[in-house]
This record gives C-alpha cells, structure tokens and sequence, in this order.
C-alpha cells in the first residue's frame, strides 16, 4: 500500500535554532518528492520538488534531501523564524500510471517561539 | 504568488442547504482539482478535471459535484448539506499533470454545517 509517514507529528522549536523534518514513504514506482508548507487556515505553498536523480534541494534557508534507495526524505530548516510556524507536508507521486497519483502525508506542526 | 482564489473562504450553513464553493485560476491552467482537508488529517482528492466539460471524481468518496464549463472556473456543488460535510475544501490548479507539474493551491473554503 503506498503510504507517506511524516515525523514528528508536532515540534517546537525556539526562534533562531535549526531543526528537521522527517518524511518515509512506501510509494512505488516513484516519480517525485515535495515539500509544502501550509499556514494556519491557508492553502499549502511549494517549497521544492525533487526527482528520483536529486538528492539535495534548497530554497533559501529550507533545504530538502532524498535518499531514494531508502525512501526517504527530510527538511531542514536554519535559523527559525516565527514565520515558519506552520505544518510542513510531505507529497510523493508515483508514475505507475498515465493519471499518476499523489500521496499525501499528514503534516508536521511547526511552531517556532520567540 | 499563484493567481487562483476560492470563495467564500468561511461559510456556516444549516443542514439541507445547497451551497456552492467558486474556484477560479488566471494561469489558464487546463488542470484543475478540488481536495478535502481534515484537521491533522491528509488531503484527500475529491475531484479533478483535465479541461473544460471533463470532470472525474477523486479517490475519495463525496457527494458534491463539479462543473467545468470554462478553463478557468471549477466550482464545487453540494446539493443539501449535512454536518458529515463540515470540512476545509481546497482547489488546486497545474499546467501539467498534478504528479509532474507544479501545483498550486488556492486559500481553502471552511465549510461548518450545524
């Protein structure tokens, strides 16, 4: 069954430090990885993208890395800003099909105190 | 910024009503979607067009229904309301399939049924 497990479900964090979001997937065959970040009552926003051949993408202080043999992926995000509180989504697609298809996670809840 | 905006953004309605949620994209996207998002909860799809006068339901199961009688229109239907549907509904647009093009979301319609 394709699924996309996100960890943790909730973290906080303190303005200025760094942390890690963790994604796995079980979603096969695979064609690529998102990172969203979704606002409290907003709709989800692009971060990056990844295909099967990138292991490493950044957009300013979030960067994304993929280890497909693994299937997984995490984000990182430097030097927090309160800005970042939101709940960050993973999203993997497959290409098993001409539709293709996308498999959300659930989240990771971001809060970040000053 | 992506230019695709839904209406209303709150809406609170009693049980029966028939309500519809607009959504409308200047990118003059041919793909257009329509997800439903639970509290912590994975987005699910619910709808999907690949142009005009070609709607699909989603994987999951829903009782409203969509029209695309225009590129850039994709509004979402229910017929009589029930608090099973109280929910936040969001729509999505992307100039390629959804699982190799970008995606871009609207800001989401919260929908509470008393």
């Amino acid at each position: 069954k394709n699924q996309v497990e996100q960890s943790p479900q909730s973290l906080i964090i303190l303005e200025g430090k760094n942390c890690t979001l963790q994604c796995n997937y079980t979603v096969s065959p695979f064609s690529n990885l998102r990172w969203y970040k979704q606002d409290t009552g907003r709709g989800p926003v692009s971060l990056t993208i990844m295909t099967f051949s990138e292991n490493t993408k950044s957009n300013g202080r979030y960067t994304a890395t993929l280890d497909a043999d693994t299937k997984q992926s995490s984000l990182h995000i430097t030097a927090s800003q309160l800005s970042d509180s939101a709940s960050y989504i993973c999203v993997v697609s497959d290409r098993g099909s001409t539709l293709g298809r996308l498999y959300f996670g659930r989240g990771t809840q971001l809060t970040v105190w000053p | 910024e992506a230019d695709i905006y839904q209406t209303p953004r709150y809406l609170v309605i009693g049980t029966g009503k028939k309500i519809t949620l607009e959504c409308s994209q200047t990118m003059g996207h041919d793909k257009m979607y329509w997800y439903q998002q639970d509290p912590g909860m994975e987005l699910h799809l619910i709808h999907y067009s690949y142009g005009v006068n070609s709607t699909e339901k989603g994987d999951l199961s829903s009782e409203s229904t969509v029209s695309r009688i225009r590129t850039e229109h994709f509004p979402l239907t229910l017929e009589s309301a029930r608090p099973s549907h109280t929910s936040q509904y969001l729509c999505a647009s992307s100039e390629a399939r959804a699982s190799t093009g970008e995606l871009f979301f609207g800001e989401g319609s919260r929908l509470t049924v008393l």
